[in-house]
């Protein structure tokens, strides 16, 4: 059973569009994180958010926790091909333990 | 700064072979330790973790096992390799009572 759920599981897109991807659950957590991995890396920490509708940005990435705790979004503005990698969201349980959604694969053409 | 080890980065082993990947981690002490498998470049799945030197708990029951017998040092075994051990290996660490873990590198593995 998986815990979170993203999509959209592909996302292929221009150079300059906006996008959004999201993460849910019927699961209440007391944190969310995203990550984005590149091709044989390990996953890079982008933010951790803890507080219901919490938003926070980084720079052209908003990111936003859900007001129950229960999804969270990534919003891209101006999307740059040094974007492209999987995106994967997080939440936390137990501190230390998290659980990992399945990710979005993003790819940005030039 | 802190930094993660990981090794080997490859490693192509036929099934039955024995199992032994190393993950050090450097500028901090007392770190959690995580062991992670990412199939097919999709999301990861939970191992093994450690709170402390000799204290591991097991996440999935299967033929791998993981000890730490230092601080910093995080280690996953198997006796006896299967094809579906195939993966993406990946240790991580975070600071105890707080959520951001923090990737090694990661190790391909290929069963054979």
């Amino acid at each position: 059973t998986q815990l979170l759920e993203q999509s959209p599981q592909f996302l292929s897109i221009q150079e300059g569009e906006n996008l959004t991807v999201y993460c849910n659950s019927s699961s209440v957590f007391s944190s969310l994180q995203w990550y984005r991995q590149e091709p044989g890396e390990g996953p890079v920490l982008l933010v951790t958010v803890v507080t219901g509708g919490e938003v926070k940005k980084l720079k052209r990435l908003t990111f936003q926790f859900g007001d129950a705790r229960k999804d969270s979004s990534l919003h891209i503005t101006a999307a740059q091909p040094g974007d492209t990698g999987l995106y994967l969201c997080a939440g936390g349980s137990t501190l230390g333990r998290l659980y990992f959604g399945r990710g979005t694969q993003l790819t940005v053409w030039p | 700064s802190q930094t993660i080890h990981q090794w080997p980065a490859t490693l192509v082993q036929p099934v039955g072979s024995p199992l032994s990947l190393e993950c050090t981690v450097e500028g901090t002490s007392n770190p959690n330790l995580y062991w992670y498998r990412q199939a097919a470049g999709r999301g990861l799945q939970l191992l093994f973790y450690s709170v402390g030197i000799g204290q591991i708990s097991s996440e999935v029951p299967q033929n791998l096992s993981a000890s730490r017998p230092q601080d910093r040092q995080f280690i996953l075994s198997s006796k006896k390799l299967l094809l579906s051990d195939s993966g993406f290996y990946l240790c991580a660490w975070s600071v105890q009572l707080t959520w951001e873990q923090y990737f090694g590198p990661g190790t391909r593995l290929t069963v054979t």
